[in-house]
C-alpha cells in the first residue's frame, strides 16, 4: 500500500548512458513532481506535472525529459548521463499544487561513474 | 531558486530537551511547510501553516509564522532519539506548483 513508489532505488551507470526512473502514486493526486537532492542535501524542483500536463520546467538540461503517461505516473528519462547528474532524485505528489502537503517517494540514488 | 534558509545548520541536544529550528524566506507565500528526512529516506510532511495563521501545533511540534519578518520556527518538545533527522522548511513557488526548500537543519538527539 505504498503511496509514492520509485524504481529503481539505486542506479549505478557510466557516463554517456541513458537511464530512466519510474514513479507511481496511488493517492489519486493531480500533481506530481521531480526533485533533485545534491550531496549537500539541497532539494531543487526539476519538473511539475498537473493532470499529465507540464507546469514547471526549471533550469534543467534538456537531457532530462519527464513523461507522464497518466495521472498516476511520472517517469524521468535522462540521456547522455554526466558525472554531475549523480544525486538522489525524489518523486512527489500532492492533491493540487503546493497549497497542500506533498508526499515523497523513497528516492533513487543515481551514481554516474 | 532557493527560498527558505534554515538556522542552525546543525543542532545536537540530549533526549528530553527541546529543539528549535528557524526558517527565513524571501518572497510572499501562501503557506509554509516543514518536512523531516531520516537518513537515506524520503521526506515526510510534518506540518503546514498558512499565511493567515500565526501558530500551529501537532503533537510535540509547534510551528510559528511571522509574515512581517518572513520567518518561521519549528519547536520539537521533549526530543527523542527517534527525532534525529534533517528538517526542512518549504514555501510555495511563484508559479504555484512546486515547493522551494531550504538547506535544512540536521538534528542529532543523543540518549
Amino acid at each position: 500500500d505504498t503511496a509514492v513508489s520509485q524504481t529503481p532505488k539505486y542506479l549505478v551507470t557510466q557516463m554517456g548512458n541513458d537511464k530512466s526512473i519510474k514513479c507511481e502514486q496511488n493517492l489519486g493526486h493531480d500533481t506530481m513532481y521531480w526533485y533533485k537532492q545534491d550531496s549537500k542535501k539541497f532539494l531543487k524542483i526539476m519538473f511539475s506535472y498537473n493532470n499529465k500536463e507540464l507546469i514547471i520546467n526549471e533550469t534543467v538540461p534538456n537531457r532530462f525529459s519527464p513523461k507522464s503517461p497518466d495521472k498516476a505516473h511520472l517517469n524521468l528519462h535522462i540521456n547522455s548521463l554526466e558525472l554531475g547528474d549523480s544525486a538522489v532524485y525524489f518523486c512527489a505528489s500532492s492533491p493540487n499544487g503546493p497549497a497542500y502537503e506533498q508526499y515523497f517517494g523513497p528516492g533513487t540514488r543515481l551514481t554516474v561513474t | 531558486s532557493q527560498q527558505g534558509e534554515e538556522d542552525p545548520q546543525a543542532l545536537s541536544i540530549q533526549e528530553g530537551e527541546n529543539a528549535t529550528m528557524n526558517c527565513s524566506y524571501k518572497t510572499s507565500i501562501n503557506n509554509l511547510q516543514w518536512y523531516r528526512q531520516n537518513s537515506g529516506r524520503g521526506l515526510v510532511h510534518l506540518i503546514l501553516i498558512r499565511s493567515n495563521e500565526r501558530e500551529k501545533h501537532s503533537g510535540r511540534l509547534r510551528v510559528t509564522l511571522d509574515t512581517s519578518k518572513k520567518s518561521s520556527s519549528l519547536l520539537i518538545t521533549a526530543s527523542r532519539a527517534a527525532d534525529t533527522a534533517s528538517y526542512f522548511c518549504a514555501t510555495g513557488s511563484n508559479s504555484g506548483y512546486a515547493l522551494n526548500f531550504g538547506k535544512g537543519t540536521s538534528l542529532l538527539v543523543t540518549p
